[in-house]
């Protein structure tokens, strides 16, 4: 059983197309995370969700609005696309908020904006 | 501003020739140094914490170290299933985020 799984694995769209990207963890952990992974290898957190509350909200545009339907669900919805959007997307879950260094992540969803 | 740099950028070694990956930190007040091995195509996987310099923590081939300002993950007689790349990751006192460092891609070759 994979502990956290996103979808789709690859995702090639146009420019100004809206997107979304699906993440469920089924480790029983309150604390859900997106990272954004860019071409240097970075990893950046963009949000974070503790029990289907959002607790970080990093400097990112508003066109990504994160929504969490349940504390085992974190999806990523992305508007009007642009070439900077691409990049590799990762999920990530925590047991909880307080003790978030062990981090569980997803396989990526690996994102190319035309 | 916290911030984690590693080096070196990449590392290619000979199977068995063992090494040190090195992985400088400014955080305001750490809260624990974190470890991470991700394969190409996959998310990173955690291999470590540490919480106080002087700390020493040991999976098979690898041992990670802590300073005060750095940390060391030394690799013994790595074998070719090594091959990755390592993040370094700190959190601090002053914030609930992890912070990444860009990583070292290490190659060993068989």
């Amino acid at each position: 059983d994979t502990a956290v799984s996103q979808t789709p694995k690859y995702l090639v769209t146009q420019m100004g197309n809206d997107k979304s990207i699906k993440c469920e963890q089924n480790l029983g952990h309150d604390t859900m995370y997106w990272y954004k992974q860019d071409s240097k290898k970075f990893l950046k957190i963009m949000f974070s969700y503790n029990n289907k509350e959002l607790i970080i909200n990093e400097t990112v545009p508003n066109r990504f609005s994160p929504k969490s339907p349940d504390k085992a669900h974190l999806n990523l919805h992305i508007n009007s696309l642009e070439l900077g959007d691409s990049a590799v997307y990762f999920c990530a879950s925590s047991q909880n908020s307080a003790t978030n260094e062990k981090l569980f992540f997803g396989s990526g969803t690996q994102l190319s904006v035309l | 501003e916290d911030q984690v740099t590693q080096s070196p950028e990449a590392l290619r070694l000979q199977e068995g020739e063992s090494s040190s990956l090195n992985c400088s930190y400014t955080v305001s007040g750490l809260r624990g140094l974190f470890w991470y091995r991700q394969d190409p195509g996959k998310g990173p996987e955690f291999l470590f914490t540490l919480y106080s310099a002087g700390e020493e923590k040991e999976k098979e081939r690898l041992k990670a170290t802590l300073t005060k300002k750095e940390s060391f993950l030394h690799i013994t007689a790595p074998k070719p299933e090594d091959s990755a790349t390592y993040l370094c990751a700190v959190r601090g006192t002053s914030y609930d985020k992890v912070i990444f460092g860009p990583g070292t891609s290490l190659s060993v070759i068989p």
